[in-house]
């Protein structure tokens, strides 16, 4: 089974610059979340969607960061404008139905410098 | 504030010994409690988990031990090997193990030959 895939796989941009970040889940895994892991610390949802419509986004700053799931298949997740303290790895998961735990990918490390 | 609160932060164990990493936690409507292994340029990896109506999991070397009126659970890894060497996060959820995951901070093992 492949696994979840994400690109880029670093990124370097400049504070007040946009950024996108792009996630294929597992065929056919309805459920998708963004996570975002600041150096240290544990990861941190930011939004869920189950297929092409969101469950939890309470977490996300929707002032600058934004997410879409066309079609209930990719995702993407933009930032814009990006902040200092936006420099983390952004984590993108998937699970299917009824199957206990997500499959990660291997995120997109953001430096904003 | 942090909801679920691990301990150590870092934790050094000689090969074949034991490792304990501990969680604990605050909100009962949690109902679901994995263990992810990470290791450096990784996604977090599913290692085991638990729900609140059973006191203990073994699976392998991984044991979850949960006490829940102590609001506390951890991990045990028996035997330990320099291949274990990662860090490990606690997590819960309210929304089984489909849900948002809330997650410690993480343990860094490293398992000395």
């Amino acid at each position: 089974e492949a696994g979840v895939a994400q690109s880029p796989r670093y990124k370097i941009i400049e504070k007040r610059q946009s950024v996108a970040f792009w996630c294929n889940p597992i065929s056919g895994h309805a459920t998708l979340y963004w996570y975002q892991q600041i150096l240290g610390q544990g990861p941190k949802l930011l939004i869920q969607f189950q297929n092409n419509g969101v469950v939890d986004d309470s977490q996300l700053p929707k002032d600058r960061f934004s997410a879409e799931r066309l079609k209930g298949v990719d995702s993407t997740l933009k930032i814009q404008p990006a902040k200092l303290e936006d420099s983390a790895v952004y984590l993108c998961a998937s699970s299917f139905t009824g199957v206990p735990g997500y499959t990660f990918g291997s995120g997109t490390r953001l430096t904003v410098v | 504030q942090q909801q679920v609160k691990q301990s150590p932060q870092s934790l050094i164990v000689q090969k074949g010994g034991i490792s304990i990493i501990n969680c604990a936690y605050e909100n009962t409507a949690f109902d679901y409690f994995p263990w992810y292994q990470q290791f450096p340029g990784k996604g977090p990896a599913l290692l085991i988990a638990i729900r609140p109506d059973v006191s203990e999991k073994k699976e392998g070397r991984f044991t979850i031990s949960f006490n829940k009126s102590a609001k506390q659970f951890s991990l045990h890894i028996m035997d330990s090997q320099p291949g274990d060497s990662a860090t490990y996060f606690c997590a819960a959820s309210k929304g089984g193990s489909q849900g948002n995951l809330i997650f410690g901070k993480g343990t860094k093992l490293s398992v000395k030959p």
